[in-house]
């Protein structure tokens, strides 16, 4: 059964900092990869969406890597910023059946100004 | 291009009630998906359906239905709401599995 884990749970930090939030999985049998953010209250927002032979994808302050062998992913954040503040969610896109996105719990990042 | 419409956006609804959540993507995808998200539990699929006619369940499927008659909409029908089905409801799609999922804006379901 795949099982996605993202750590940590909360992160805060001050704004202008760099950092990484960090997201594992268990089966490497995915499609893809898919890093979302979420605003409390909010539905979800796709921020980047790696493809199982990519080694890493960009947009603009964000940068998201993808080892699939180790079964591990990582969303950059560049310079980050309070508008950053929110939940972010690491999903994969798991092979067979469904083809279902399998997700994290996510991790709360909040940017102090 | 409105991309994933769900509707209500809110609905309170007492125990034994019925309600149909909507669905309908303008996208053409042929993949769509239903979750709900709890607190502190991250996202379970509840049904899924790969195409017109062809429906199936996800993790947990209880106390739900669903059909999917066209490609565009997928509704989601609660029987006999009962207090654990309180939570926020997703419905996402995609048009293929090499494609990632454009989700709607949910819709928050209280049962009282």
């Amino acid at each position: 059964k795949q099982e996605v884990t993202q750590i940590p749970a909360a992160l805060s930090v001050p704004e202008g900092e760099n950092l990484v939030l960090n997201c594992s999985f268990t089966d490497s049998a995915i499609y893809n990869l898919q890093w979302f953010r979420q605003d409390p209250g909010k539905g979800l927002t796709s921020l980047l969406l790696i493809q199982s032979s990519q080694r890493e994808q960009t947009s603009g302050r964000l940068n998201a890597s993808l080892d699939k062998s180790s079964g591990r992913s990582t969303l950059y954040i560049a310079a980050s910023q309070p508008g950053d503040s929110a939940t972010y969610l690491c999903a994969v896109r798991h092979q067979g059946g469904s083809e279902k996105l399998v997700f994290g719990k996510g991790t709360k990042l909040t940017v102090n100004p | 291009n409105a991309g994933v419409t769900q509707t209500p956006k809110f609905r309170i609804l007492k125990i034994g009630q019925s309600m149909t959540l909507q669905c309908t993507q303008d996208m053409n995808h042929n993949y769509m998906y239903w979750y709900r998200q709890d607190p502190g539990m991250g996202l379970k699929l509840i049904y899924y359906s790969v195409g017109a006619g062809i429906t199936d369940k996800g993790e947990v499927p209880n106390g739900y239905n669903v059909s999917r008659s066209t490609t565009e909409d997928f509704p989601l029908r609660l029987e006999l709401a009962a207090p654990s089905q309180t939570s926020v409801y997703f419905c996402a799609s995609s048009p293929s599995a090499n494609y990632g999922y454009t989700f709607g804006s949910g819709t928050r379901l209280t049962v009282v």
